[in-house]
């Protein structure tokens, strides 16, 4: 479906705390699911990737879980930093059909000191 | 090792003229596109390519033309720009190769059209 609206849901988190961000995926047929991370003015950059046949991978303070069952994606970023403040998008690619590769809905992370 | 190499960074157009933006890449990716972004949304797919030769629509193909001569470049072009094509515009690029299937994007062109 049609992303609506121009504000991005926001997640602020302190310093040193461990953030959570969320997604939905529709593509049941999806053969990975990938994690990016958007700075101001920046192309997306990759984090972390997960296999469809996958339900966890860790990465460097990073975890992605995945759960087909409810068809929800989270990602883990442990002892946030200001660094990571960025929006994150989740992707889905289905490598059956030329590598396409399908965008959710991003999440604006703020790390407050 | 470049990356992905956009042209230009900026460009402002008057409604109805035409333009290309480039997209070069170093990798010898087999797999390249293009998606827009509008302000506060996720990125679209416009359209992409497998290989030299061949492209395939996206999401949102309508007022786009692409094509794919060589493995490195994929070219975009707006055939008569609208207001409606204000945005950024990211190429990408990844391969199948190994496994590492994430795409590696560009820095973007910010198109305003007036």
């Amino acid at each position: 479906g049609e992303s609506v609206g121009l504000h991005l849901p926001t997640l602020s988190v302190q310093e040193g705390d461990n953030s959570i961000i969320n997604c939905a995926y529709s593509n049941s047929a999806s053969d990975y699911f990938i994690w990016y991370k958007q700075e101001s003015g920046k192309g997306p950059q990759f984090i972390i990737d997960i296999r469809s046949n996958m339900d966890k991978r860790q990465g460097q303070r990073v975890t992605v879980l995945l759960n087909k069952t409810v068809k929800h994606l989270s990602l883990q970023i442990a002892a946030t930093q200001p660094g990571d403040s960025a929006v994150y998008f989740c992707a889905e690619l289905f490598t059956g059909g030329g590598n396409k590769l399908t965008f959710g809905t991003g999440t604006q992370l703020k790390v407050e000191l | 090792n470049a990356g992905v190499t956009q042209t230009p960074k900026f460009q402002v157009l008057k409604t109805g003229q035409s333009m290309t933006l480039q997209c070069a890449q170093d990798m010898n990716h087999e797999y390249m596109s293009w998606y827009r972004q509008d302000p506060g949304m996720g990125l679209r797919l416009i359209h992409y390519s497998v290989g030299a030769g061949i492209t395939d629509q996206g999401e949102v193909p309508n007022g786009y033309n692409v094509s794919r001569s060589t493995t490195e470049d994929f070219p975009l072009r707006l055939l008569s720009a609208a207001p409606s094509q204000t945005s950024v515009y990211f190429c990408a690029s990844s391969s199948t190769t190994g496994r590492d299937y994430g795409y590696t994007f560009g820095s973007g062109t910010r198109l305003t059209v007036v």
